[in-house]
């Protein structure tokens, strides 16, 4: 969805660097989300962002931080990455209006590989 | 980069004809089910959405149907295109508005031939 914009697309690093990925949108939604997606497993959350006050870990939030800068940004960090955080990263938002349904609204990804 | 396509189940069907897509889902209690559809370099994008209330919602060339007495829900789609390429999954709610409680699918890939 070209609301919600990762930057980078692809991203190789070595074991033991410090990596950000970022994740901007359009939307105006409150709500924000960090997944990772690894063949044969599905999407996992990282962390999620209700809004600009509020960060939570989601299901494997270990080795992983963020920021929520602004209601429109989302930064996920890497302090020290590790060869099995090799996967596409997602971030997506949502409507937090009651009686919004709940879809996600994914961006395109960031393909990060750990050397 | 790695193809989320690997190790999931594959759907071939010809071109035109119907496609049927299954998921069992895990919680008898969630109330809400989506089906997303990601095609390769894609982020997932939102094809339709389904209430426990209801047991089937249609939409343009989809069909989505909801069996809670087995928690087995199906996406239809009608005279499949090759636009229709992609990796499939369903996604469950527990709780309305839990979106931080959405648990996904591992996908199946829906392969059409021309």
């Amino acid at each position: 969805d070209a609301d919600v914009t990762q930057t980078p697309r692809n991203r190789i690093t070595k074991t033991g660097k410090r990596i950000m990925l970022e994740c901007s949108q359009t939307k105006g939604h409150d709500r924000m989300y960090w997944y990772r997606q690894d063949p044969g497993l599905g999407l996992r959350l990282i962390y999620y962002s209700f809004d600009v006050k509020d960060i939570n870990k989601g299901e494997i939030s270990d080795g992983y931080s963020v920021s929520r800068q602004a209601q429109a940004k989302f930064s996920l960090s890497l302090e020290s990455a590790i060869p099995n955080q090799t996967a596409l990263y997602f971030c997506a938002t949502s409507d937090r209006h009651r009686g919004a349904n709940e879809k996600l609204f994914f961006g395109s990804g960031t393909q990060l590989s750990v050397l | 980069g790695e193809s989320v396509g690997l190790h999931l189940p594959t759907l071939s069907v010809q071109e035109g004809d119907n496609s049927i897509i299954n998921c069992a889902y895990s919680n008898s209690a969630s109330d809400y089910f989506i089906w997303y559809k990601q095609e390769s370099g894609k982020g997932p994008q939102f094809i339709i959405d389904i209430r426990s209330n209801m047991d089937k919602r249609q939409g343009q060339r989809v069909t989505v149907l909801l069996n809670k007495t087995v928690k087995h829900l199906s996406l239809q789609i009608a005279a499949t295109q090759p636009g229709d390429s992609a990796v499939y999954f369903c996604a469950e709610i527990p709780t309305r508005g839990a979106t931080n409680k959405l648990i996904f699918g591992t996908g199946t890939l829906l392969a059409v031939q021309p």
